[in-house]
C-alpha cells in the first residue's frame, strides 16, 4: 500500500543523545516535511523540502536538522535532544501541483526525559 | 504570514445532532483553506480543502465547509453526527494549495449516543 512510513513509532531518549526519525515514501511526491504536534498547540512545520537536495526551515527548526539525499528518503535528525522535544513527530508528502493535499505518516511518539 | 484560530478544543455533540467546527483565519494573501482529520494514533487524512470557485465545498464522511471571505471564516458542518466521527479535527491555511501549512490548534470531537 502506498505512503508513509515512519519509524520508529515511539522513543524514550535521555537527555543529550542525539536520534534519528526516519520517514520514507513511495508515492514520488517532490515536496516532504517534518510537523511536530503538541498539546494545544496543533501541528508546528520543524523542516521542508521542495525537491530532492533543497530543504527550508519552517516555523520551529531550533534543535532539529534535516537532508533529502534522494525523493523517497527524509529523515530528521535532534542533534542533542532535550525535554522540550518531547513530542509526537509526523512526516508528510504532497506533490507540488495544484490539489495535491499533505499524505501524513502515522507519527513517531518521542520522549527526551 | 497566515494564521488559523480553531473555536473550541472540545465539543460534543450527540449523534443525529449538527457537528459545526468553528474556524478563523488571517492571511496577507488569498487563502488556500483545509480541513484535516485525525484518528486515535493516526496521522492525518484531509477532509476537504477551498483553493478557488464554489466557496462551499463538499468533502468525505458528509462533511462540508463554506469558504466566507467577509467573516474570515471556513467553517466545518455536517449535517448527523455519526459514533465514526469522533476524532481531532483541524483547520489549516497555506499561501499555495498544497504544502505549507499553518495548522489551528484543533478541535476534539466527542460523540455521544
Amino acid at each position: 500500500i502506498a505512503g508513509i512510513t515512519q519509524a520508529p513509532t515511539s522513543q524514550i531518549l535521555a537527555a543529550g543523545r542525539r536520534m534519528t526519525l526516519r520517514c520514507t515514501q513511495d508515492m514520488r511526491h517532490n515536496a516532504m516535511y517534518w510537523y511536530r504536534q503538541d498539546l494545544g498547540l496543533g501541528l508546528r512545520l520543524i523542516h521542508y523540502s521542495n525537491t530532492a537536495g533543497t530543504t527550508g526551515k519552517g516555523e520551529v527548526p531550533d534543535g532539529y536538522s534535516v537532508s533529502r539525499a534522494n525523493t523517497d528518503d527524509f529523515p530528521l535528525t535532534l542533534a542533542s535532544a532535550v525535554p522540550s522535544q518531547t513530542s509526537v513527530y509526523f512526516c508528510a508528502s504532497s506533490d507540488t501541483g495544484d490539489n495535491s493535499p499533505l499524505h501524513f505518516g502515522n507519527g513517531t511518539r518521542l520522549t527526551v526525559t | 504570514a497566515q494564521s488559523v484560530t480553531q473555536l473550541g478544543s472540545h465539543v460534543s455533540v450527540s449523534e443525529g445532532a449538527l457537528v459545526l467546527l468553528r474556524c478563523n483565519y488571517s492571511s496577507s494573501v488569498p487563502p488556500y483553506l483545509f480541513w484535516y482529520v485525525q484518528y486515535p494514533n493516526q496521522g492525518l487524512q484531509l477532509l476537504l480543502k477551498y483553493t478557488t470557485g464554489a466557496t462551499l465545498v463538499k468533502g468525505i464522511n458528509g462533511f462540508e465547509a463554506e469558504f466566507k471571505k467577509s467573516e474570515t471564516s471556513f467553517h466545518l458542518t455536517k449535517p448527523s453526527a455519526h459514533m465514526s466521527d469522533a476524532a481531532e479535527y483541524f483547520c489549516a491555511v497555506s499561501a499555495y494549495s498544497w504544502g505549507k501549512l499553518q495548522f489551528g490548534a484543533g478541535t476534539q470531537v466527542v460523540v455521544t449516543p
